[in-house]
């Protein structure tokens, strides 16, 4: 079955270190995105990817880093500049570029708690 | 600029008993509309969207919305509901012109379904 993958689906790390959260789609969608979801939040778009070797920053980028070398990967890593890192982080993709007309599919989600 | 209200944090019925879930959205033009579910812990499942055309549409799982333009709203509906209804749901706006990357989501309202 075609999907996205998030792993792990939960995260412990304590405050001051790199974390990287891992999202792979075998949809062949061209875009990928990541939110960021707090409680009694709507999502928040961190950073979003319409092809290979290109990103976008999102509404809340800061403190957030992502790389897109393949197609089917779009990691992101949570920084220690990022001053408040405990959340629910949701990637998604769309089929195609940029266009409404292909809705976004979400993987399950990574729970990261920082202490 | 676009933004979308979801009034209503938590909305309890009982099993059996219709459902509406409100929306209203903020855009300068015809906007693109979605209505996403989302279970504990888990990522977001659409349910429906609205891009043009007859203006009550339907989803799965046996929900409809309708865009109502002069009132800027696109409240979710559903005649009986299902004690495995119960989860969060969110609206969300998007603009034509810029896509997916481009997706406003409301705070969601929490449905819980008493027996």
């Amino acid at each position: 079955d075609g999907g996205i993958t998030q792993s792990p689906k939960y995260l412990f790390r304590k405050e001051g270190q790199n974390v990287t959260l891992s999202c792979e789609q075998n949809l062949n969608h061209d875009a990928m995105y990541w939110y960021r979801q707090d409680p009694g939040q709507g999502l928040r778009l961190i950073y979003y990817s319409q092809i290979v070797n290109d990103f976008q920053k999102g509404d809340i980028a800061e403190g957030y880093s992502v790389s897109r070398e393949k197609k089917e990967s779009f990691p992101l890593t949570v920084t220690s500049a990022q001053k408040n890192p405990t959340a629910f982080y949701l990637c998604a993709s769309s089929g195609r570029t940029g266009s409404l007309n292909s809705p976004l599919h979400f993987g399950n989600g990574t729970r990261l708690t920082v202490t | 600029a676009q933004s979308v209200t979801q009034p209503d944090i938590h909305i309890t019925v009982s099993e059996g008993a219709s459902l509406e879930l409100r929306c209203n959205y903020s855009y300068g033009a015809t906007p693109y509309l979605f209505w996403y579910v989302q279970s504990p812990g888990q990522g977001l499942q659409l349910l429906l969207k609205y891009f043009s055309g007859d203006t009550l549409v339907q989803g799965i799982k046996g929900f409809e919305a309708e865009f109502k333009r002069s009132q800027s709203s696109f409240n979710l509906r559903k005649p009986s509901v299902h004690w495995s209804d119960a989860a969060e749901y969110f609206c969300a706006v998007g603009a034509r012109q810029t896509g997916a990357n481009n997706l406003f989501f409301g705070t969601g309202t929490r449905l819980t379904v008493i027996p």
